[in-house]
Formats: C-alpha cells, structure tokens, sequence
C-alpha cells in the first residue's frame, strides 16, 4: 500500500466550477503537510500548506484531519490556469517528504 | 537567480552506460534531493544531502551514486543504467523552512 494515495482522476470540471481532491496518508506520526501542484512537463512548485486548522489562500482551501489521517483541497471558481496535476505531500521529518501520484484536473471553458 | 538548474535536460542511453546527472542552486541552501518520477508512483526519493559533505539513501538508492560536491551542486550517478532507470529525475534544495524547490527535471531513457 502507498504511503500517500490520492485518485488520480482526471477531474474534469468548467471554469467557475469548485472541485474538491482528498489525499490519505499511512503514517500516523507524519508531521507536515502540503499541496504542491504539477503543470504538464514541469517541476512540482508549493501551493500551500495544510495546518491543522485549516487555512485558505484566495480560492484555494485546505484542510487536515489527523483523526482520519486525510487532507483535502478545495478549488472555488476554478479557472482555465488551474489546470495542472495536484501533489499531495506528507513530510515525516525534514528530510523524508512522501508524496502522492498526483489527481490531474482540466479547467473547461 | 536560476534557483535550481539541472543538466542534462534529455539523455538516452543503452543499458550498461554509465552517467551523471548535474544539479546546482544558487539559494545558498544546505539540504539537497534527488527523486525520481514515474507514473502513477509519484515523486520517490533516492539520495538526500542534509548539508555539505554529507549524503544519506532515501527510499530507492539502488543503483545510483551522489555527490555533494559543495554546497551549490549535488550530482546523481547511474554506474551502469538499466531499462528499469528511465524516469524523469528532478533535483530539489531547502532552505529554513518546509518548502523545497524543484529544477526543470531530467527525462532520462535506458534502453
């Protein structure tokens, strides 16, 4: 079993649609969690961090729940640029982050 | 500031050939990573560098070599490829924080 699974999708939604991406995690010490996100043939580049309260960044929102060992993330008014493949990440300590295969989604007009 | 840069960007090789792989940042960071990705696995980790003059195994060494030259550049070998080591390779850095910083990537073929 993966250590962080996500589903791979793809998600395909219109633009202005909100869409939602859950990712689970095996380890249940694991310390950090991130979204990164992936555009096609590109380096993974950070989006946000997930805290345990929650945090949001424009229209993105992320959650934690350590209980049931999963984050989300929460696209509202998606746009066209918003298409790209999501990274869930968990970092266990500084130097062993894991991360997920990724949910692609595409942002229709 | 080219952040993170890496060379070779494509390379194929025939199986038994050896390579390295070139990454440098000019982030004055002290820890550095190579991953490998392959579809549907995600990003896994094969060889870390905590600071200069330092190199651990992540999860998937076998078969590669590394080198903290200093504290700018950290090279990947592959001593004798195999078809089992084409991937695209992405080089990391960190700095204080959580955040790290990927180069441009390597789509390297064995065959």
């Amino acid at each position: 079993r993966k250590e962080v699974e996500q589903d791979p999708g793809p998600f395909n939604v219109p633009e202005g649609a909100t869409v939602a991406f859950n990712c689970t995690y095996s380890n249940s010490a694991s310390q950090s969690f991130f979204w990164y996100r992936q555009d096609c043939r590109k380096e993974p580049k950070l989006l946000m961090s997930v805290y345990s309260s929650g945090n949001e960044d424009g229209r993105f929102t992320a959650q934690l729940n350590r209980a049931s060992q999963y984050i989300s993330l929460l696209i509202r008014d998606s746009k066209l640029s918003d298409s790209a493949t999501y990274l869930c990440v968990v970092m266990n300590n500084n130097n062993d982050m894991r991360f997920g295969a990724g949910t692609r989604l595409t942002v229709k007009p | 500031n080219a952040g993170v840069t890496q060379t070779p960007k494509f390379q194929v090789l025939k199986t038994g050939q050896s390579m390295t792989l070139q990454c440098a940042q000019d982030m004055n960071h002290n820890s550095m990573y190579w991953y490998r990705q392959d579809p549907g696995m995600g990003l896994r980790l094969i060889y870390y560098s905590a600071s200069e003059g330092t190199t651990d195994k992540g999860e998937v060494p076998n078969g590669y070599n590394v080198s903290r030259l200093n504290k700018r550049e950290f090279s990947l070998r592959l001593e004798s490829a195999a078809p089992s080591q084409t991937s695209v390779y992405f080089c990391a850095s960190r700095g204080q924080g959580y955040e790290q910083y990927f180069g441009p990537g390597t789509r390297l073929t064995v065959t």
